[in-house]
């Protein structure tokens, strides 16, 4: 079935560090989205992507989406504590619309 | 603060029982869409309604049913408890058909003993 997969699995950086995180589907996507979930909390929507190729800042955030929509890209600059969290790439099952969540990239921040 | 509220926070059951989890939406989402989350995993699609119909079912078997209440608020249901089954359940609210910007509530942490 359509999968969407990220990797790495777990990344531990030290603070000041950048971090990356890559999602990868199975099918072309209409949109991809990104959430983030704090240890002990709920995923959090940090950004929709919709069109080939577009690339979106928030801050120290940068997002990417694939020219062939099928892969995506997180990109943290000069990580900081606060950044601590699973990050998590989600897009639509094509057959039904609902979003079908990838198994997250756990980034732990050393001060 | 998403406005999605989920209760209760915690529960704890034996293998066999039965199970009924709520939700309330963020004012004005008339969508809901119900997530598992095992340890370690990302959130696993159950089923979502939409305006009281359901709008798309992944892979769980039928013990896991569902309903949506004209207010828009939702309770998921779990027949026959199986050990497999502790996880945390997420709930999440949005706008139409689309699954444009998932609102996520706290979640019920299930424990199956």
């Amino acid at each position: 079935g359509q999968q969407v997969m990220q990797i790495p699995q777990y990344q531990h950086v030290q603070e000041g560090e950048d971090f990356t995180t890559y999602c990868n589907s199975s099918t072309t996507l209409s949109n991809i989205q990104w959430y983030k979930q704090r240890p002990g909390g709920h995923p959090v929507f940090l950004i929709q992507l919709v069109k080939s190729g577009e690339v979106k800042k928030q801050k120290r955030l940068t997002f990417q989406f694939g020219e062939a929509k099928k892969n995506s890209s997180l990109h943290i600059t000069a990580t900081q504590t606060t950044d601590v969290g699973t990050y998590f790439c989600a897009g639509p099952i094509r057959s039904q619309g609902n979003l079908i969540f990838g198994k997250g990239t756990k980034l732990s921040v050393k001060p | 603060e998403t406005g999605v509220t989920q209760s209760p926070t915690h529960l704890i059951k034996t293998r066999g029982q039965q199970v009924t989890l709520r939700c309330s939406s963020q004012s004005g989402h008339n969508t809901v869409s119900w997530y598992q989350q095992a340890l370690g995993q990302g959130p696993q699609f159950i089923f979502q309604y939409y305006r009281e119909e359901e709008n798309g079912r992944g892979n769980f078997p039928p013990r896991f049913s569902g309903l949506q209440f004209p207010n828009y608020s939702s309770e998921l249901n779990v027949n026959a408890l199986e050990l497999d089954d502790s996880a945390l359940y997420l709930c999440a609210s949005s706008l139409g058909r689309r699954n444009e910007k998932l609102f996520f509530g706290s979640g019920t942490q299930l424990s199956v003993l």
